[in-house]
């Protein structure tokens, strides 16, 4: 039980465009859902934090221009990184939570990884 | 801003041994502590959760401890094997958020 599936795990995309990534949790329906992102052996730094049918809460310097959060449903969010920068190249990990407070475990998906040519 | 540091060089440990993680914070209060498995290009796995007024937790071959006055955390896997291989990261927990460290590479030889 409790799987979160991510998709796409990988893609490379020429600078300018957007891209987007789906998380979805199979099993269960997410009171919330995470994005991270992770550079190469450094922690996952959280983005933002999204709740289904309303508007996802953001982080500290991240763009909400930048990194649109849909959250349409209990089972699926999506990221889109509009005009993808090289900079933009990460490992993005998304997590679905149905607790809150010392409840909040949280079931992570493989996560995608993105290439901006 | 808050701080966590998890040791940043790999622990080598061999086969059967115990195997014995360290998370240190600073700036932070949390209301829990989280333990989760990371494997190559994959996701975070949730393993264990131990609350601020829990002193040590125990699921199997593992085993954390929770000092709020010390702020660290020590995470034991027992009777270590080399599938224990992977990097484990502590996250602080308050409200929904967790904040996580960079985490420790834990290579366990048969």
């Amino acid at each position: 039980g409790a799987v979160v599936s991510q998709h796409p795990s990988w893609v490379i995309c020429k600078s300018g465009t957007s891209v987007k990534i789906e998380c979805r949790s199979l099993d269960f329906q997410a009171t919330t859902m995470f994005w991270y992102r992770q550079f190469p052996k450094q922690s996952l730094m959280l983005m933002a934090t999204s709740n289904e049918g309303s508007k996802a809460t953001y982080e500290q310097g991240v763009e909400k221009d930048k990194f649109l959060i849909n959250h349409a449903s209990l089972t699926l969010s999506t990221l889109t990184v509009t005009s993808a920068h090289p900079e933009d190249s990460s490992f993005y990990i998304c997590s679905a939570s149905t607790g809150v407070g010392a409840k909040n475990i949280q079931y992570f998906g493989a996560g995608t990884r993105l290439s901006v040519l | 801003s808050q701080k966590i540091e998890q040791n940043s060089e790999a622990l080598n440990i061999q086969e059967g041994k115990t195997a014995t993680l360290t998370c240190n914070y600073t700036n932070y209060s949390p209301a829990y502590l989280q333990w989760y498995r990371q494997d190559p290009g994959r996701g975070p796995v949730f393993l264990l959760l131990i609350r601020e007024n829990e002193k040590e937790k125990r699921k199997e071959r593992l085993k954390v401890t929770f000092d709020t006055t010390l702020k660290q955390s020590l995470f034991h896997i027992t009777a270590s094997q080399p599938a224990d291989s992977a990097t484990y990261l502590c996250a602080l927990g308050k409200g929904n958020k967790l904040v996580f460290g960079a985490g420790t590479i834990l290579r366990v030889k048969s």
